[in-house]
């Protein structure tokens, strides 16, 4: 069962303008949200996270929304930079793991 | 500061080949996570350790995978008797904190690098 899904594989962006990745989710008793971030050959690395008593948190140039009534969350970059380029995995914690959607690759281009 | 670690970085076995995959968590973090990251998709949770224990290992795929963290620090991932479908790469991540359901943010997980594994 996919609980997490993130429907587009793949955003190319140009460099300066912003970047849209959205994600749903399908389990009302995820509580705590959160943005990875993968290179190749390396680890997701945290990027940010909202808990489901908000609907917005910002970190510099990353804002992760929160719709809960509509179970979706977007990660806004801008401005995108080409060092943006990896691929941004969703996740959703439950109660001792975390669900993951199958990630969005980004490209930002020069 | 180093940052979770794991070991070795690819293996390749033959099928019906026992395999042991090495975390080491950030130290002090109290939980650890073993993850499942087949080709194209995202990490599948495997089990949770707090510490030593084991709480939850219902995202194991079969009896021949076995996880230990015996002194409540380093971990072990143990695939017996390997399959191809088992070849992905094996993520292990860490959070200060056990997870509570609070949101809070030390419950943040750190991954490591990974552990590529292929089973021909």
């Amino acid at each position: 069962d996919q609980q997490v899904k993130q429907n587009s594989p793949s955003l190319s962006v140009q460099e300066g303008r912003i970047s849209i990745l959205n994600c749903d989710y399908t389990n009302s008793m995820f509580d705590y949200f959160l943005w990875y971030k993968k290179y190749p050959a390396e680890g997701p690395t945290f990027l940010i996270s909202i808990s489901s008593i908000k609907d917005k948190n910002e970190d510099g140039r990353f804002t992760v929304f929160l719709n809960k009534s509509a179970k979706h969350l977007s990660l806004h970059i801008v401005p995108s930079q080409p060092g943006d380029s990896a691929v941004y995995f969703c996740a959703a914690r439950g109660n001792n793991d975390m669900r993951f959607g199958a990630g969005t690759r980004l490209t930002v281009k020069p | 500061g180093a940052g979770v670690s794991q070991s070795p970085r690819y293996k390749v076995a033959k099928r019906g080949q026992d395999v042991a995959l090495r975390c080491d968590p950030i130290s002090g973090h109290v939980s650890l996570f073993w993850y499942q990251q087949a080709l194209g998709q995202g990490p599948e949770f495997l089990t949770y350790f707090q510490n030593e224990a084991q709480l939850d290992k219902s995202g194991l795929p079969s009896d021949r995978f076995f996880a230990e963290r015996p002194e409540g620090s380093v971990s072990t991932l143990k695939i017996q008797r390997t399959q191809q479908e088992d070849s992905a790469v094996y993520l292990c991540a860490s959070s200060l904190v056990p997870t509570s359901g609070s949101g809070m943010s030390q419950e943040t997980q750190y991954f490591g690098p990974g552990t590529r594994l292929l089973v021909l």
